[in-house]
Protein backbone atom coordinates (compact mmCIF):
# COMPACT_ATOMS: atom_id res chain seq x y z
CA UNK A 1 0.00 0.00 0.00
CA UNK A 2 1.37 3.49 -0.38
CA UNK A 3 1.68 5.57 2.51
CA UNK A 4 3.22 9.72 2.36
CA UNK A 5 5.09 11.00 4.77
CA UNK A 6 5.99 14.69 5.31
CA UNK A 7 8.91 16.26 8.36
CA UNK A 8 9.04 18.21 10.15
CA UNK A 9 5.54 17.66 12.07
CA UNK A 10 6.09 20.96 13.07
CA UNK A 11 8.69 24.09 12.54
CA UNK A 12 8.56 27.27 14.63
CA UNK A 13 11.23 29.73 12.66
CA UNK A 14 12.45 33.37 12.46
CA UNK A 15 11.32 35.68 9.77
CA UNK A 16 13.97 35.99 7.94
CA UNK A 17 15.50 32.27 7.98
CA UNK A 18 15.55 29.33 5.30
CA UNK A 19 12.85 27.07 4.99
CA UNK A 20 13.08 23.01 3.93
CA UNK A 21 10.16 20.84 4.06
CA UNK A 22 10.43 17.01 3.00
CA UNK A 23 8.01 15.20 1.37
CA UNK A 24 8.58 11.36 0.18
CA UNK A 25 6.10 8.51 -0.95
CA UNK A 26 6.53 5.08 -0.59
CA UNK A 27 4.71 2.27 -2.45
CA UNK A 28 3.63 3.60 -5.90
CA UNK A 29 5.91 5.17 -8.73
CA UNK A 30 6.01 8.31 -10.56
CA UNK A 31 2.85 9.68 -8.70
CA UNK A 32 1.84 13.45 -9.09
CA UNK A 33 2.85 15.48 -6.21
CA UNK A 34 1.15 18.58 -4.69
CA UNK A 35 2.30 21.20 -2.23
CA UNK A 36 -0.73 23.21 -0.72
CA UNK A 37 -0.73 25.53 2.22
CA UNK A 38 -3.43 25.88 4.71
CA UNK A 39 -3.39 29.26 6.71
CA UNK A 40 -5.45 29.44 9.84
CA UNK A 41 -9.56 29.65 8.99
CA UNK A 42 -8.69 29.41 5.18
CA UNK A 43 -8.93 26.50 2.93
CA UNK A 44 -6.21 24.82 0.79
CA UNK A 45 -4.06 26.52 -1.37
CA UNK A 46 -2.39 24.95 -4.30
CA UNK A 47 1.81 25.98 -4.09
CA UNK A 48 3.04 23.62 -6.65
CA UNK A 49 2.39 20.58 -8.64
CA UNK A 50 5.29 18.00 -10.09
CA UNK A 51 4.50 15.32 -12.43
CA UNK A 52 7.93 13.78 -12.81
CA UNK A 53 11.38 14.15 -11.75
CA UNK A 54 12.55 18.12 -12.16
CA UNK A 55 9.20 19.20 -13.83
CA UNK A 56 7.99 21.50 -11.30
CA UNK A 57 4.75 24.03 -11.95
CA UNK A 58 3.91 27.04 -9.30
CA UNK A 59 0.65 28.06 -8.89
CA UNK A 60 0.90 30.86 -6.62
CA UNK A 61 3.87 33.10 -7.04
CA UNK A 62 5.55 33.64 -3.67
CA UNK A 63 8.92 33.31 -1.91
CA UNK A 64 9.00 29.46 -2.03
CA UNK A 65 10.18 27.08 -4.55
CA UNK A 66 9.86 23.76 -4.89
CA UNK A 67 12.26 20.73 -6.24
CA UNK A 68 11.55 17.16 -7.29
CA UNK A 69 15.38 15.45 -6.95
CA UNK A 70 13.87 12.06 -7.23
CA UNK A 71 10.49 10.07 -8.60
CA UNK A 72 9.12 10.07 -5.33
CA UNK A 73 10.69 13.21 -2.57
CA UNK A 74 9.17 16.42 -2.79
CA UNK A 75 11.07 19.16 -1.47
CA UNK A 76 9.42 22.51 -0.68
CA UNK A 77 11.64 25.25 0.36
CA UNK A 78 11.99 29.36 1.20
CA UNK A 79 15.41 31.39 1.61
CA UNK A 80 13.72 33.97 3.50
CA UNK A 81 10.71 32.80 5.19
CA UNK A 82 7.97 36.00 5.82
CA UNK A 83 5.43 36.17 8.92
CA UNK A 84 3.20 35.68 5.90
CA UNK A 85 4.71 32.07 5.31
CA UNK A 86 3.00 30.48 8.83
CA UNK A 87 0.48 27.78 8.27
CA UNK A 88 -0.35 24.14 7.55
CA UNK A 89 1.60 22.56 4.81
CA UNK A 90 0.30 19.29 3.35
CA UNK A 91 1.98 17.41 0.77
CA UNK A 92 -0.20 15.32 -1.32
CA UNK A 93 0.32 12.52 -4.38
CA UNK A 94 -2.10 11.35 -7.07
CA UNK A 95 -1.47 8.11 -8.65
CA UNK A 96 -0.93 8.36 -12.86
CA UNK A 97 -4.57 7.03 -13.49
CA UNK A 98 -6.46 8.53 -10.47
CA UNK A 99 -8.17 11.68 -10.50
CA UNK A 100 -8.03 11.58 -6.18
CA UNK A 101 -5.48 12.87 -3.87
CA UNK A 102 -3.94 11.54 -0.72
CA UNK A 103 -2.38 13.64 1.66
CA UNK A 104 0.82 13.69 4.16
CA UNK A 105 0.14 14.37 7.44
CA UNK A 106 1.47 18.05 7.11
CA UNK A 107 3.61 20.12 8.67
CA UNK A 108 2.68 22.79 11.01
CA UNK A 109 5.26 26.19 10.14
CA UNK A 110 4.95 29.34 12.59
CA UNK A 111 7.01 32.31 11.70
CA UNK A 112 7.97 34.43 14.14
CA UNK B 1 -15.96 34.05 -7.96
CA UNK B 2 -14.44 31.29 -5.80
CA UNK B 3 -14.58 27.82 -7.67
CA UNK B 4 -16.50 25.85 -4.68
CA UNK B 5 -18.71 27.36 -2.21
CA UNK B 6 -19.49 26.47 1.01
CA UNK B 7 -21.44 27.11 3.53
CA UNK B 8 -18.72 27.32 6.61
CA UNK B 9 -21.18 26.40 9.29
CA UNK B 10 -20.69 25.71 11.91
CA UNK B 11 -23.10 23.47 12.21
CA UNK B 12 -23.98 21.61 15.54
CA UNK B 13 -26.73 18.67 16.08
CA UNK B 14 -27.10 16.16 18.33
CA UNK B 15 -26.33 12.75 17.97
CA UNK B 16 -28.96 10.75 15.85
CA UNK B 17 -29.51 14.02 13.88
CA UNK B 18 -29.64 14.30 10.38
CA UNK B 19 -27.76 16.89 8.86
CA UNK B 20 -27.02 18.11 5.21
CA UNK B 21 -23.70 19.97 3.58
CA UNK B 22 -24.71 21.72 0.29
CA UNK B 23 -21.99 23.28 -2.20
CA UNK B 24 -21.66 24.52 -5.50
CA UNK B 25 -19.16 25.09 -7.95
CA UNK B 26 -18.55 27.44 -10.80
CA UNK B 27 -16.91 25.95 -13.78
CA UNK B 28 -19.31 23.35 -16.06
CA UNK B 29 -16.29 21.84 -17.04
CA UNK B 30 -15.73 20.30 -13.90
CA UNK B 31 -15.42 16.44 -14.24
CA UNK B 32 -15.12 14.66 -10.86
CA UNK B 33 -16.06 15.06 -7.41
CA UNK B 34 -15.32 14.47 -4.25
CA UNK B 35 -16.07 14.98 -0.27
CA UNK B 36 -12.83 14.55 2.09
CA UNK B 37 -13.37 14.86 6.28
CA UNK B 38 -10.46 17.25 8.06
CA UNK B 39 -10.06 16.90 11.30
CA UNK B 40 -8.99 19.57 13.61
CA UNK B 41 -5.40 19.69 13.14
CA UNK B 42 -4.80 16.96 10.48
CA UNK B 43 -4.35 16.32 6.99
CA UNK B 44 -7.70 16.17 4.89
CA UNK B 45 -8.67 12.28 4.23
CA UNK B 46 -11.31 10.98 1.50
CA UNK B 47 -14.33 10.51 2.58
CA UNK B 48 -16.26 9.39 -0.79
CA UNK B 49 -16.39 10.26 -4.50
CA UNK B 50 -19.59 11.51 -5.94
CA UNK B 51 -21.48 10.28 -8.70
CA UNK B 52 -24.02 11.22 -11.07
CA UNK B 53 -26.76 9.31 -9.89
CA UNK B 54 -25.47 9.69 -6.45
CA UNK B 55 -23.67 7.42 -4.32
CA UNK B 56 -24.10 6.22 -0.74
CA UNK B 57 -22.18 4.70 1.63
CA UNK B 58 -23.17 3.41 5.17
CA UNK B 59 -24.74 6.93 6.79
CA UNK B 60 -23.44 9.02 4.45
CA UNK B 61 -25.27 9.88 0.21
CA UNK B 62 -23.57 12.02 -1.62
CA UNK B 63 -25.49 13.83 -4.78
CA UNK B 64 -24.84 15.95 -7.76
CA UNK B 65 -26.89 18.05 -10.04
CA UNK B 66 -24.74 19.29 -12.97
CA UNK B 67 -27.72 21.55 -14.44
CA UNK B 68 -27.21 23.40 -10.78
CA UNK B 69 -23.90 22.67 -10.53
CA UNK B 70 -24.47 21.23 -6.94
CA UNK B 71 -23.34 19.06 -4.99
CA UNK B 72 -24.40 17.46 -1.44
CA UNK B 73 -23.79 15.76 1.60
CA UNK B 74 -25.92 13.65 3.71
CA UNK B 75 -25.34 12.42 7.08
CA UNK B 76 -27.75 10.10 9.03
CA UNK B 77 -27.82 9.22 12.43
CA UNK B 78 -25.02 11.77 12.96
CA UNK B 79 -22.24 10.28 15.55
CA UNK B 80 -19.84 12.36 18.29
CA UNK B 81 -17.04 10.66 15.68
CA UNK B 82 -18.65 12.60 12.83
CA UNK B 83 -17.36 15.83 14.12
CA UNK B 84 -14.78 17.23 11.64
CA UNK B 85 -14.76 19.87 8.84
CA UNK B 86 -16.21 18.78 5.48
CA UNK B 87 -14.47 19.47 2.07
CA UNK B 88 -16.00 19.60 -0.94
CA UNK B 89 -13.65 18.71 -3.57
CA UNK B 90 -13.99 19.55 -7.60
CA UNK B 91 -11.33 17.73 -9.86
CA UNK B 92 -11.24 20.12 -13.35
CA UNK B 93 -9.29 18.48 -16.02
CA UNK B 94 -6.71 19.99 -18.18
CA UNK B 95 -6.43 18.55 -22.05
CA UNK B 96 -5.14 15.14 -21.34
CA UNK B 97 -3.86 15.93 -17.61
CA UNK B 98 -5.32 14.53 -15.30
CA UNK B 99 -6.94 18.27 -14.22
CA UNK B 100 -6.31 19.48 -10.85
CA UNK B 101 -8.42 19.40 -7.57
CA UNK B 102 -10.24 22.32 -6.04
CA UNK B 103 -11.43 22.80 -2.59
CA UNK B 104 -13.86 24.58 -0.75
CA UNK B 105 -13.06 25.95 2.56
CA UNK B 106 -15.10 23.19 4.26
CA UNK B 107 -18.09 22.98 6.49
CA UNK B 108 -17.38 22.53 10.29
CA UNK B 109 -19.70 20.02 11.84
CA UNK B 110 -19.83 19.19 15.63
CA UNK B 111 -22.12 16.58 16.94
CA UNK B 112 -23.69 16.61 20.43
CA UNK B 113 -24.25 14.02 23.23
Amino acid sequence: SQTIHQWPATLVQPVGSPLSLECTVEGTSNPNLYWYRQAAGRGLQLLFYSVGIGQISSEVPQNLSASRPQDRQFILSSKKLLLSDSGFYLCAWRGALKETQYFGPGTRLLVL
Amino acid sequence: RKEVEQDPGPFNVPEGATVAFNCTYSNSASQSFFWYRQDCRKEPKLLMSVYSSGNEDGRFTAQLNRASQYISLLIRDSKLSDSATYLCVVNMRRGSTLGRLYFGRGTQLTVWP
